[in-house]
C-alpha cells in the first residue's frame, strides 16, 4: 500500500541554523500538508499546499517558515533560523482530489539545541 | 477559535470490551470528521471518516456523528490490547468545499486494553 515518506527520521541541529525536512507524498496525491506536534501537545497545522503554492497557513507558519516542490516527488518544509521551541515531530499529510482523508508519513523529530 | 475537545484519559477498559471515546467540537460549519489512532512516538494513522449524522460501522470500529450536538464518537468493540494507543479527533475546517481544508485535532484520548 502507498505510503507517506519522510527523512530524515530525526535531525539534531544548532539553534539559528536552517533545516530542511523532506517528504514524498503518496504519487497520486495532490494536496499536502505539514503539521506538527510538540511533545505531549496536540497535532497543529502549520501550512496547505496545492498546485505549487500555499492553500493555507496558521499563525505558527510564519516567515521563517517555507514549503516547496521542488520536484515531481518531493515536499520540503525549511526552517530558515530554528528556535528551541521548534523542537517538534514534523509530520507531513497528502489526500488525493476529491477526498478529504489526509493519510500521514512518520515524522521527522526536530530537536534544535 | 476553533476547538476540538476529547477527553483525555486514560481510558482502561478489559480485553473484549467496548471502548468508548468521545469527541466535541466548536465550529457548527464543520462538515468532516476523522478518528486517527497514534502509538507513542509513531504518526497518527487514519482509521474513520465520518461525514454524515449518524452511524458509520468497519469491522470493529463505529464512528457516530450528531451534527446537532456537535459531537462525534467511536466505539471500538471487542477491544484488544493491541489497541491500547491514543486516538485522535480530528476536524476539518470547511474551506469552501475544497480538499484542502485544514485538520484541527483534540488532545487525544488514551486508551488502555488490559488482558
Amino acid at each position: 500500500e502507498p505510503e507517506v515518506t519522510q527523512t530524515p527520521s530525526h535531525q539534531v541541529t544548532q539553534m539559528g541554523q536552517e533545516v530542511i525536512l523532506r517528504c514524498v507524498p503518496i504519487s497520486n496525491h495532490l494536496y499536502f500538508y505539514w503539521y506538527r506536534q510538540i511533545l505531549g501537545q496536540k497535532v497543529e497545522f502549520l501550512v496547505s499546499f496545492y498546485n505549487n503554492e500555499i492553500s493555507e497557513k496558521s499563525e505558527i507558519f510564519d516567515d521563517q517558515f517555507s514549503v516547496e516542490r521542488p520536484d515531481g516527488s518531493n515536499f520540503t518544509l525549511k526552517i530558515r533560523s530554528t528556535k528551541l521551541e521548534d523542537s517538534a515531530m514534523y509530520f507531513c499529510a497528502s489526500s488525493v482530489a476529491g477526498s478529504y482523508e489526509q493519510y500521514f508519513g512518520p515524522g521527522t523529530r526536530l530537536t534544535v539545541t | 477559535q476553533k476547538e476540538v475537545e476529547q477527553n483525555s484519559g486514560p481510558l482502561s477498559v478489559p480485553e473484549g470490551a467496548i471502548a468508548s471515546l468521545n469527541c466535541t467540537y466548536s465550529d457548527r460549519g464543520s462538515q468532516s470528521f476523522f478518528w486517527y489512532r497514534q502509538y507513542s512516538g509513531k504518526s497518527p494513522e487514519l482509521i474513520m471518516s465520518i461525514y454524515s449524522n449518524g452511524d458509520k460501522e468497519d469491522g470493529r470500529f463505529t464512528a457516530q456523528l450528531n451534527k446537532a450536538s456537535q459531537y462525534v464518537s467511536l466505539l471500538i468493540r471487542d477491544s484488544q490490547p493491541s489497541d491500547s494507543a491514543t486516538y485522535l479527533c480530528a476536524v476539518r475546517s470547511n474551506a469552501g468545499g475544497t480538499s484542502y481544508g485544514k485538520l484541527t485535532f483534540g488532545q487525544g484520548t488514551i486508551l488502555t486494553v488490559h488482558p
